[in-house]
């Protein structure tokens, strides 16, 4: 089976920091792109970031370039975001998906950003 | 960064009709390369079409999309009771990938 497994959110101050994880398995995680997406509560999907298959090619939303890095470890399938510098309108959940039109999507995980 | 327009903001319609949705992007859209997504409250999306107008798998064939260049579509042959929901497209063809901020679907 397909799965996707999120973990890292949590409250986090204005100014700070988080590291989202994302566990894949039931599929050959080094031949696809991942994609991060967020959702503010009670608003619309926002594409975040997404990652090629050896870590080669790495995009970005403009409201979050500079401040979030997302990284893989195709040996331990494993997708990676790096937030910093965390601002209010960060506080979303953030679903880790598979491929660039995303057939497998986690869970989600709830990042709140407030001090 | 494309920008994908749908319409309208809020359908509301009777299980057994046939609804058409639309997403209009900003500029061209790359070798179509435009999904569909289905939402239910507390729940992740659900890829519905893929390459403007491939089921993805496990997708009723109820569920269809057409479109090309800026002009999307998906139609919905037959409501169920379980099509209730909030639909989004996407486009995958350029970076940055985006999303239109969705359709929802409700029960008149």
């Amino acid at each position: 089976e397909v799965q996707l497994v999120e973990s890292g959110g949590g409250l986090v101050q204005p100014g700070g920091s988080l590291r989202l994880s994302c566990a894949a398995s039931g599929f050959t995680f080094n031949s696809y792109w991942m994609t991060w997406v967020r959702q503010a509560p009670g608003k619309g999907l926002e594409w975040v970031a997404n990652i090629n298959q050896d870590g080669s090619a790495k995009y970005y939303v403009d409201s979050v370039k500079g401040r979030f890095t997302i990284s893989r470890d195709n040996a331990k399938n494993s997708l990676f975001l790096q937030m910093n510098s965390l601002r209010a309108e960060d506080t979303a959940v953030y679903y880790c998906g598979r491929s660039n039109a995303v057939d497998c999507w986690g869970q989600g995980t709830l990042v709140t950003v407030s001090s | 960064e494309i920008v994908l327009t749908q319409s309208p903001g809020t359908l509301s319609l009777s299980p057994g009709e046939r609804v058409t949705l639309s997403c209009r992007a900003s500029q061209s859209v790359r070798s179509s390369y435009l999904a569909w997504y289905q939402q239910k409250p507390g729940q992740a999306p659900r890829l519905l079409i893929h390459g403007a107008s491939s089921r993805a798998t496990g997708i009723p064939d109820r569920f269809s999309g057409s479109g090309s260049g800026t002009d999307f579509t998906l139609t919905i042959s037959r409501l169920e009771p379980e099509d209730f929901a909030v639909y989004y497209c996407q486009q995958y063809g350029s970076a940055p990938n985006t999303f239109g901020q969705g359709t929802k679907l409700e029960i008149k």
